[in-house]
């Protein structure tokens, strides 16, 4: 079965550009993260859907940043306009949640996208 | 200031030796997760730990969770090049599918 689908893995942009991540979740996964991993802040949550729905964007560092999830298969995070300090590798991740006590499912990452904006 | 605490930062060894790194908090968790990340790739999870003073053991991996629920460690017995990587842990937070990962802990083990 396919993982968690990502493109581009790479992109180099210049400052002030539009930027859209995509994401393609597992089949059947009803939960979505996008994160961001950079050396000095490590692996942060910027926002997570459940059934589509936004639940939780408190990660999304600016209004530059946006995200959408238009049906189950596919999910997109776009940076308008990008600056510098957005330099980081992007992940997304997908979910089976049971909703169960503990809260012990897994999350299925992808590849990720590096994103350079010089 | 970081809800996780992981360390050593980094840790170079060589392949045969045994190793143990630490994720330490002042908060109790209900779970923890271990997940290992390589080069170019997504994390990938090694284990969850649900108990207070469970151990769980995956191949030469052993991890343990606190009595407390506040920490874990996971030890290495006769590392190996294919270990190498980033180790990160991570839990949830108030019940929600949130997880806050700690920043890691970078291995290379030389052949």
């Amino acid at each position: 079965d396919a993982g968690v689908i990502q493109s581009p893995r790479h992109e180099v942009t210049e400052m002030g550009q539009e930027v859209t991540l995509r994401c393609k979740p597992i089949s059947g996964h009803n939960s979505l993260f996008w994160y961001r991993q950079t050396m000095m802040r490590g692996l942060e949550l910027l926002i997570y859907f459940n059934n589509n729905v936004p639940i939780d964007d408190s990660g999304m560092p600016e209004d530059r940043f946006s995200a959408k999830m238009p049906n189950a298969s596919f999910s997109t995070l776009k940076i308008q306009p990008s600056e510098p300090r957005d330099s980081a590798v992007y992940f997304c991740a997908s979910s089976l949640v049971r909703q169960t006590p503990p809260n012990t499912d897994t999350q299925y990452f992808g590849p990720g996208t590096r994103l350079t904006v010089l | 200031t970081q809800l996780l605490e992981q360390s050593p930062q980094f840790l170079s060894i060589q392949e045969g030796e045994n190793l143990t790194v630490y994720c330490n908090s002042s908060s109790v968790f209900s779970s923890l997760q271990w997940y290992r990340q390589e080069p170019g790739e997504g994390p990938v999870l090694l284990v969850t730990v649900v108990t207070g003073g469970e151990v769980k053991k995956l191949k030469r991996l052993t991890f343990q969770f606190g009595d407390a629920r506040k920490d874990s460690s996971l030890h290495i017995t006769a590392a190996q090049p294919g270990d190498t990587g980033l180790y990160l842990c991570a839990v949830t937070q108030g019940g929600s599918e949130k997880l806050v990962f700690g920043k890691g802990t970078k291995l290379t083990v030389n052949p």
